[in-house]
């Protein structure tokens, strides 16, 4: 499985904007990049995903480097609620027996401060 | 629409005993995921199902196992419990392919051994 690699933890401030980062250089041309982040106590939940082209949606946005080594996930104005671990995965394509393991690295943990 | 669902929510068991943890995946997903996440740890892939067959395992021992049902409902199995076996069990479903399909988890089970 190609694998992702994120900082362990980062800090920023309320209602400022946030830019989390993941490098993916073993990334296949077929896998799709994901973000899931997890509050405590909770399971982890979508944020966004994208394969070539950048995406926005309400929670966030991704920006995906061009030769698709890395990307960013991008709280425009971060809140407290935003404080969680943020995981960068990669899902691939097509099915191979053996695959889709959909590994999860440790994450990068998130603080927001008031 | 029902989201991921588990149960039980809490279980307690001894060392030694067995556990059955339940998971029923959102309607028209016919893939699971089974994560293990202890306390303070990341995500810790344990097994896929599609289809109603094994498709992947992770690094656990084989007292680890499971089922999928032919509603696509899954059961993880933990059998002669150890205590480092407490943790919290995701779930997840999506759908097959395409691999830009979002991931979605349930909230969890969270299995203490004493």
């Amino acid at each position: 499985d190609a694998k992702t690699t994120q900082p362990n933890s980062m800090e920023s401030n309320e209602e400022e904007p946030v830019h989390l980062p993941c490098n993916h250089s073993t990334i296949s041309g077929t896998d799709y990049i994901h973000w899931y982040r997890q509050l405590p106590s909770q399971g982890p939940e979508y944020v966004i995903h994208g394969l070539t082209s950048n995406v926005n949606n309400r929670m966030a946005s991704l920006a995906i480097a061009e030769d698709r080594k890395s990307s960013t996930l991008i709280l425009h104005r971060a809140t407290l609620r935003d404080a969680a671990v943020y995981y960068c995965i990669l899902r691939s394509a097509p099915i191979i027996q053996g695959a889709q393991k959909l590994v999860f690295g440790q994450g990068t943990r998130l603080t927001i401060n008031p | 629409e029902a989201g991921v669902t588990q149960s039980p929510t809490h279980l307690i068991k001894t060392r030694g005993q067995q556990a059955t943890l339940r998971c029923s995946p959102i309607s028209g997903h016919t893939s699971v995921y089974w994560y293990q996440q202890a306390l303070g740890l990341g995500l810790q892939f344990l097994l896929w199902y599609d289809e109603g067959e094994e498709r992947n395992r992770g690094n656990f021992p084989p007292r680890f196992s499971g089922r999928q049902f032919p509603n696509y409902s899954s059961e993880l199995n933990v059998n002669a419990l150890e205590l480092e076996d407490s943790a919290l069990y995701l779930c997840a479903s999506t759908q097959t392919n395409p691999s830009g399909n979002t991931i979605y988890f349930g909230e969890g089970s969270w299995l203490t051994v004493v």
